[in-house]
């Protein structure tokens, strides 16, 4: 079935590094994706998204990738901060309509 | 701007019992939709609204009825409460589809045990 999913369920980085996030998606046809950062107790809060007729799109300090061929997006965090642990969701968007389907999520422990 | 807010945050049901989470947004978003999140996993759909008066079905329907008589308000209700449903429940709203889709918008969630 259409599935979203995490390549690594932590990733440790130390402060000021770069960190990198990724993701696998299984529906070809899907056109819409967002990465969302969760911290603990709260709501998943929107990062940043990519339509398919993208490769690339920034924002302050996150890029996300998205290789269509191989079926599969990144989140980069540059400069990675202590604020950036947290819970990273990727989620495929179906159609629109609020349909979300989220992969397990990659938490992201920052070391000073 | 309180974006989705939902109510209450916390819930202790029996099992049996049943109960209304609420959901509303201030943005005049179309669509609506809730989710759980069991420990360690991603967020599952639950049901989701395209507008007034029409809803459908998500990954995990069972067990969970909604109605949408406003654009502003969309309850879950928990017919009969079981433990496998205790989660932390989401709603979320969102405007535009397909090629006008953007982000969906996320209350601060309820804890719901069942015991």
């Amino acid at each position: 079935g259409e599935s979203v999913g995490l390549h690594l369920p932590t990733l440790s980085v130390q402060e000021g590094d770069n960190s990198i996030i990724n993701c696998a998606y299984s529906n070809s046809a899907s056109d819409y994706f967002i990465w969302y950062k969760q911290e603990s107790g709260k709501g998943p809060q929107f990062i940043i998204d990519i339509r398919s007729n993208m490769d690339k799109r920034q924002g302050q300090r996150v890029t996300v990738l998205l290789n269509k061929t191989v079926k599969h997006l990144s989140l980069q965090i540059a400069a990675t901060q202590p604020g950036d642990s947290a819970v990273y969701f990727c989620a495929e968007n179906m159609g629109g309509y609020n349909k979300l389907i989220f992969g397990a999520g990659t938490r992201l422990a920052v070391h000073p | 701007n309180a974006g989705v807010t939902q109510t209450p945050k916390f819930q202790v049901l029996k099992t049996g019992q049943s109960m209304t989470l609420q959901c509303a947004q201030d943005m005049n978003h179309e669509y609506m939709s809730w989710y759980r999140q069991d420990p360690g996993m991603g967020l599952r759909l639950i049901h989701y609204s395209v507008g007034a008066g029409i809803t459908d079905q998500g990954e995990v329907p069972n067990g969970y009825n909604v109605s949408r008589s406003t654009t502003e308000d969309f309850p879950l209700r928990l017919l009969s409460a079981a433990p496998s449903q205790t989660s932390v429940y989401f709603c979320a709203s969102s405007y535009g589809s397909g090629s006008r889709a953007t982000e969906a918008f996320f209350g601060q969630g309820t804890r719901l045990t069942v015991v």
